[in-house]
Formats: C-alpha cells, sequence, structure tokens
C-alpha cells in the first residue's frame, strides 16, 4: 500500500481557534480522500471527504482543502470546540482499500 | 440499524491461545473489512471480502491469521496461536461501495495477549 503521510501528530488549539492538519500522499491513481474521526473508545467515523477534481469542499466548520499537483491535502476545522477533541485521520483510496495516514491527536483547551 | 457490531469488546489472553473476533455488518453493506489498530502502525487493513469472498488478504501479517464471512451477516477472525506482539484493538466496518464510499466501523475489540 502506498503511504499516506499525516502532521502533526498533536495538536493543541484554543477553543474558537483555527485547527489545521496536513496530508500528503505518493500514489497519484487515489481518487478519494476522507478525513475520520475517533472519539476514545470508538471507531472511525466519516467526517467529511473529497474527491481530486475539486479543490475544497466545506461541512458546517469542516473544510478540506485540496492541491492535486502537490498531491496534498488538509483539514480545516473553524472556530473548534472542546468536543471536537478526537483523534483525525486522513485517508486516500482508489477503489475502495483505505490507506490512512499515522492520525492526528487534537485537543481543544477551553 | 444497530451499526457494525463486534465482540467481545475486551479479550484478554494468554501467549499461545487461540482467539477469536466476531463481526455482524450492517444489513444489506455487501464489503466487510478487517483492521488492526496500534499506536506503531497506525490503522492497517487486514482483509476485506466481498460478498462473503476474500478479495485481498495481502495486510495478514501472518499464517497465525485468518479471516471468514461464512455469511452476510457475520464474520470472524482468528488468530492462533497468538502471541504478545498482536495486542491491538481490531476493528471491524462494512460499506455498500460503490454506491457509498463510506466504511462504517463497529466499536473495536480490545485484544491483550499477556
Amino acid at each position: 500500500q502506498q503511504q499516506v503521510k499525516q502532521s502533526p501528530q498533536s495538536l493543541i488549539v484554543q477553543k474558537g481557534g483555527i485547527s489545521i492538519i496536513n496530508c500528503a500522499y505518493e500514489n497519484t491513481a487515489f481518487d478519494y480522500f476522507p478525513w475520520y474521526q475517533q472519539f476514545p473508545g470508538k471507531g472511525p467515523a466519516l467526517l467529511i471527504a473529497i474527491r481530486p477534481d475539486v479543490s475544497e469542499k466545506k461541512e458546517g466548520r469542516f473544510t478540506i482543502s485540496f492541491n492535486k499537483s502537490a498531491k496534498q491535502f488538509s483539514l480545516h476545522i473553524m472556530d473548534s470546540q472542546p468536543g471536537d477533541s478526537a483523534t483525525y485521520f486522513c485517508a486516500a483510496s482508489k477503489g475502495n482499500m483505505l490507506t490512512f495516514g499515522g492520525g492526528t491527536r487534537l485537543m481543544v483547551k477551553p | 440499524d444497530a451499526g457494525v457490531i463486534q465482540s467481545p469488546r475486551h479479550e484478554v489472553t494468554e501467549m499461545g491461545q487461540e482467539v477469536t473476533l466476531r463481526c455482524k455488518p450492517i444489513s444489506g453493506h455487501d464489503y466487510l473489512f478487517w483492521y488492526r489498530q496500534t499506536m506503531m502502525r497506525g490503522l492497517e487493513l487486514l482483509i476485506y471480502f466481498n460478498n462473503n469472498v476474500p478479495i485481498d488478504d495481502s495486510g495478514m501479517p501472518e499464517d497465525r491469521f485468518s479471516a471468514k464471512m461464512p455469511n452476510a451477516s457475520f464474520s470472524t477472525l482468528k488468530i492462533q496461536p497468538s502471541e504478545p506482539r498482536d495486542s491491538a484493538v481490531y476493528f471491524c466496518a462494512s460499506s455498500l461501495f460503490p454506491e457509498d464510499y463510506e466504511q462504517y466501523f463497529g466499536p473495536g475489540t480490545r485484544l491483550t495477549v499477556t
């Protein structure tokens, strides 16, 4: 499986701030880029996803920015809340086999 | 729908013992995935099934691991014999690909091998 590199490994943000998590991939055949959110003791759950034919997708406070030429994509969480504290995984796939990044543990301080 | 169901939620066993993890996918989903999550290696895909048939098992670490899906509503992941390095959280996920790319994860089984 091709690697998906995610940074940072951990992130601390004040309530109301912007959280930014970055990912880079190698395989140009990837055609689906989801972000999953995982709370302690739970399985990952899909948060938002994008396809490479668009450069940005926004759902509420969550935005994916996608740079096809740089093979990079990022998750922006606007107005971060303590309830957003979780581990976030980027992923990429060609078809239905997901390759996950290493994860980012986000803590939002009140 | 109850979502993906996994059992047991926690398993503690001694090295050398056989361990069987169980999964019930979401009804109607025709893809089932087994993942392993560790601090060192993150989330790794072990194997996935389509319509009960194993499609890709390249992520299965070694012959001690085996997975079966005897019917559309049940799958098992077996480790025999278990080793301490198998300690991890094992997730099952299902999807309705390609109509829906989302993979729905179960709550996981935390396995500890002593």
